[in-house]
Parts: C-alpha cells; sequence; structure tokens
C-alpha cells in the first residue's frame, strides 16, 4: 500500500519563500508529482522527480529522498496567485496508479 | 478544442437517476482516468483505461460503470447513486500509463450532487 502526508494548511507572505514537504511510505516508487490547485479548477501538473535530486522550473522547485520517503515544493517570490492546494502524488507499481495526498492549501498574504 | 474536456460542469441528480458524465480529450493520449474529490479528502483513483481497455478498478461500486469507446472519449454511466456519492468527478489522461513521466492532464470536473 501507500501513504502519503502533507500539512494541511500553510500561510506565506507575497514574495517570500515557501517550502511544502511530503513524506510517503510505499511498496514501490515510480515517481513522485507535484499538481497545482485552485479552488474549482482542475489540477495541473507543476513538477515530476524520479531520482534524488532537485528539480527547478522557474520560480517552482522540488526536491526528492527516495531513501527518507521525503519530498518538498519549493516556491520562490510568492505572488497572490499562488494561493491554491498542492496535491503530492505518488506514483506506484500498478500501471497508471497514482495515489494522492489530502493536498496543502497555500494562502498567499500581501 | 484543447485539452481535457468535461460535460456537464454541473450535475444535480435524484437516487433513482440514470446519468452519465462525458470526458473528451484532444492530446493524442493513449491512458485516461476517472477520480473522485470530495470536501477534504485526497483524490481518489477510480478507473484506469490504457489504449480502451480498463487496466485499474480501484474497488468502486457497481453503481459507478466505466465506458472507453476509443481513446478520445471516457464516460462514467450513474446508477442509482446515494448522497455520499456527491463529490466532484475529475477525468484526466496521459500519455501512457507506463514509462516515463506520464502527466496527467485533467479536466475541470463535473460537480455532482445526489439529492
Amino acid at each position: 500500500g501507500q501513504n502519503i502526508d502533507q500539512p494541511t494548511e500553510m500561510t506565506a507572505t507575497e514574495g517570500a519563500i515557501v517550502q511544502i514537504n511530503c513524506t510517503y511510505q510505499t511498496s514501490g516508487f515510480n515517481g513522485l508529482f507535484w499538481y497545482q490547485q485552485h479552488a474549482g479548477e482542475a489540477p495541473t501538473f507543476l513538477s515530476y522527480n524520479v531520482l534524488d535530486g532537485l528539480e527547478e522550473k522557474g520560480r517552482f522547485s522540488s526536491f526528492l529522498s527516495r531513501s527518507k520517503g521525503y519530498s518538498y515544493l519549493l516556491l520562490k517570490e510568492l505572488q497572490m496567485k499562488d494561493s491554491a492546494s498542492y496535491l503530492c502524488a505518488l506514483r506506484g507499481g500498478s500501471a497508471g496508479k497514482s495515489t494522492f495526498g489530502d493536498g496543502t492549501t497555500l494562502t498567499v498574504k500581501p | 478544442e484543447t485539452g481535457v474536456t468535461q460535460t456537464p460542469r454541473h450535475l444535480v441528480m435524484g437516487m433513482t437517476n440514470k446519468k452519465s458524465l462525458k470526458c473528451e480529450q484532444h492530446l493524442g493520449h493513449n491512458a485516461m482516468y476517472w477520480y473522485k474529490q470530495s470536501a477534504k479528502k485526497p483524490l481518489e483513483l477510480m478507473f484506469v483505461y490504457s489504449l480502451e481497455e480498463r487496466v485499474e478498478n480501484n474497488s468502486v461500486p457497481s453503481r459507478f460503470s466505466p465506458e472507453c469507446p476509443n481513446s478520445s472519449h471516457l464516460f462514467l454511466h450513474l446508477h442509482t447513486l446515494q448522497p455520499e456519492d456527491s463529490a466532484l468527478y475529475l477525468c484526466a489522461s496521459s500519455q501512457d500509463t507506463a514509462g516515463g513521466k506520464n502527466i496527467q492532464y485533467f479536466g475541470a470536473g463535473t460537480r455532482l450532487s445526489v439529492l
């Protein structure tokens, strides 16, 4: 089975940096995804990690440590539009099966 | 149109009704998915189709019946639903189910209310 844990809510200030953590337990690992979901909208892909290390994409970066069962999403230069839910998703052994965490609701304040 | 399109966006139905949700992807993908998203619960995978064949059925009650007539279209037929089935139903597609990133592209969802 798979288990994913991420904080329920976080608050940060516009222009700041925020790190959203995701810890997981799994019997099979084929990659970890981060998605962003604004209220009432579809989740959209942010990043993918399958090897240990940091993946950087503009203001967003994602880190993975497979030995620790740990990932984080780093958001720099926060903007008000970054207020959303951030979903950590684990791709396990079964074809096509991704398990999603509960999501972290980020509120960016002026 | 591009991406993944779901219709209807909102649906209210009684417990004895039969209705269908429709999903269409214009991305040339081979895999399609149905998810259920309830308030304060994580996305729950319901079904996975790869090249029109169901490859995953995540212990979903039989009152939910998927249909994938071709790789671009996916339906979810609903029959004799319960109030606890009220949720946002999301469709997604990806290039394939195995290998590579398999980024899933989501539709905007159908907000279902069962009375």
